[in-house]
């Protein structure tokens, strides 16, 4: 049961696109189109932006859109916003039972 | 307003035991997966144990598995992680989550209780 592969931080200037990748194996994003992403704000809960690799719940914004390949899913913020500076997580169902989450990636909005 | 409220945490010696709640209001409960979800200080999300909507299944990361209980009451909508044989690792904020209905992730999270191990 070993976390996902983020980058560490990724950056961008307010308007730019930046992308999020979350590496698995076969086991996980490979085998599942069930990937999920969750920004997170300092000191405060998880909230979901992408669910099911590609589909946005209500209220996210449209800049927000996922996509997989193989076992690598990835997140894109296109026309980045201040307000988009967050820690975000990918997580990925893994058969048998359990879920990974992946180690996080802060953005930072330059 | 759906919501979820943990609560339980606290300061435990290692070796020792603590029951934490999730009080969940707003949503039918006894229709949703339930998960539980720990971050230790300054590290990424883990993924601790789900339960089923009618407690008839539940699921261990292999960290806590023989530790760990999850468990739930309808009745009275909350949803519980007993925690027996605590260790030093096990210090985290433990976040309480809902599983979309017949879906694999969750969709609504609790503000999360701290739960720290040491002597």
């Amino acid at each position: 049961q070993s976390a996902l592969t983020q980058p560490r931080s990724v950056s961008g200037s307010p308007g730019q696109s930046v992308t999020i990748s979350c590496t698995g194996t076969s086991s996980d994003v490979g085998s599942y189109n069930y990937v999920s992403w969750y920004q997170q704000d300092p000191g405060k809960a998880p909230k979901l932006m992408i669910y099911d690799v590609t589909k946005r719940p209500s209220g996210v914004p449209d800049r927000f859109s996922g996509s997989k390949s193989a076992n690598t899913a990835s997140l894109t913020i296109s026309g980045l916003q201040a307000e988009d500076e967050a820690d975000y997580y990918c997580c990925s169902y893994a058969g048998n039972s359990y879920y990974v989450f992946g180690t996080g990636t802060k953005v930072t909005v330059l | 307003e759906v919501q979820l409220v943990e609560s339980g945490g606290g300061l435990v010696q290692p070796g020792g035991s603590l029951r934490l709640s999730c009080a969940a209001s707003g949503f039918t409960f006894s229709s949703h997966w339930m998960h539980w979800v720990r971050q230790a200080p300054g590290k990424g999300l883990v993924w601790v144990s789900r339960i089923k909507y009618d407690a008839s299944v539940t699921n261990y990361a292999d960290s806590v598995k023989g530790r760990f209980t999850i468990s739930r009451d309808n009745a009275k909508n909350t949803v519980y992680l007993q925690m027996n044989s605590l260790r030093a690792d096990d210090s985290a904020v433990y976040y309480c989550a809902r599983g979309a209905q017949w879906q694999y992730y969750v969709d609504v999270w609790g503000k999360g209780t701290t739960v720290t191990v040491s002597s």
